[in-house]
């Protein structure tokens, strides 16, 4: 158990809804990181915070949007689904900005019908 | 974008074998790491090579780390069923797009 909790573990939507998936980082852990896996693109970073701060940004469409609230857990909104956005979705976190190694949640299976 | 390539894309031993994958990167990089999934599930930290370091082990495993020619291999010994998943090198360059990862290795131990 890498301490990462991620909700919901499925997710089966249709095209054109919203839906938001979550992450609580390890304890301790300042960053959180969104990783997006699919089978054509492999693990694609998305977007990281550092303490409630957006740090970087990774190949997010502008339908996807995130934060991370004072208790530094962290939502990942995706809206205007398409069938091309079924994927698996990780978070991680790490203790701080980079540099150290990261510690994955079991991710989130998001199917869009 | 990716930034590691792992080689093989696949491969398959008997148990008891060691198993070899190489990565290599194009910019420079801060640290590579591996990393390990099993089929479908979260990926779980293997170990962590920094730049200014050749050589590291944990327990069966060992990295190498070689910056002029931007490759890293990681070695299994004494390989065992368990050890069936997929691994993955990830580059830290410190960089906006934090650890890149490649499109990984696909391990199968047969029992």
């Amino acid at each position: 158990d890498s301490g990462v909790t991620q909700t919901p573990k499925h997710l089966i939507t249709a095209t054109g809804q919203r839906v938001t998936l979550r992450c609580s980082p390890r304890s301790g852990d300042l960053s959180v990181y969104w990783y997006q896996q699919s089978l054509d693109q492999g693990l694609q970073f998305l977007i990281q915070y550092y303490n409630g701060e957006e740090r970087a940004k990774g190949n997010i469409l502008e339908r996807f949007s995130a934060q991370q609230f004072p208790d530094l857990h962290s939502e990942l909104n995706l809206s205007s689904l398409e069938l091309g956005d079924s994927a698996l979705y990780f978070c991680a976190s790490s203790v701080g900005d980079g540099g150290t190694e990261a510690f994955f949640g079991q991710g989130t299976r998001l199917t869009v019908v | 974008s990716q930034q590691g390539e792992e080689d093989p894309q696949a491969l398959s031993i008997q148990e008891g074998e060691n198993a070899t994958m190489n990565c290599s990167y194009k910019t420079s990089i801060n640290n590579l790491q591996w990393y390990r999934q099993n089929s479908g599930r979260g990926l779980v930290h293997l170990i962590l090579i920094r730049s200014n370091e050749r050589e590291k082990h944990s327990g069966r495993l060992r990295v190498t780390l070689d910056t002029s020619k931007k490759s890293s291999s990681l070695l299994i010994t004494a390989s065992r069923a368990a050890d069936t998943a997929s691994y993955f090198c990830a580059t830290d360059n410190g960089g906006s797009e934090k650890l890149v990862f490649g499109k990984g290795t696909k391990l199968t131990v047969n029992p």
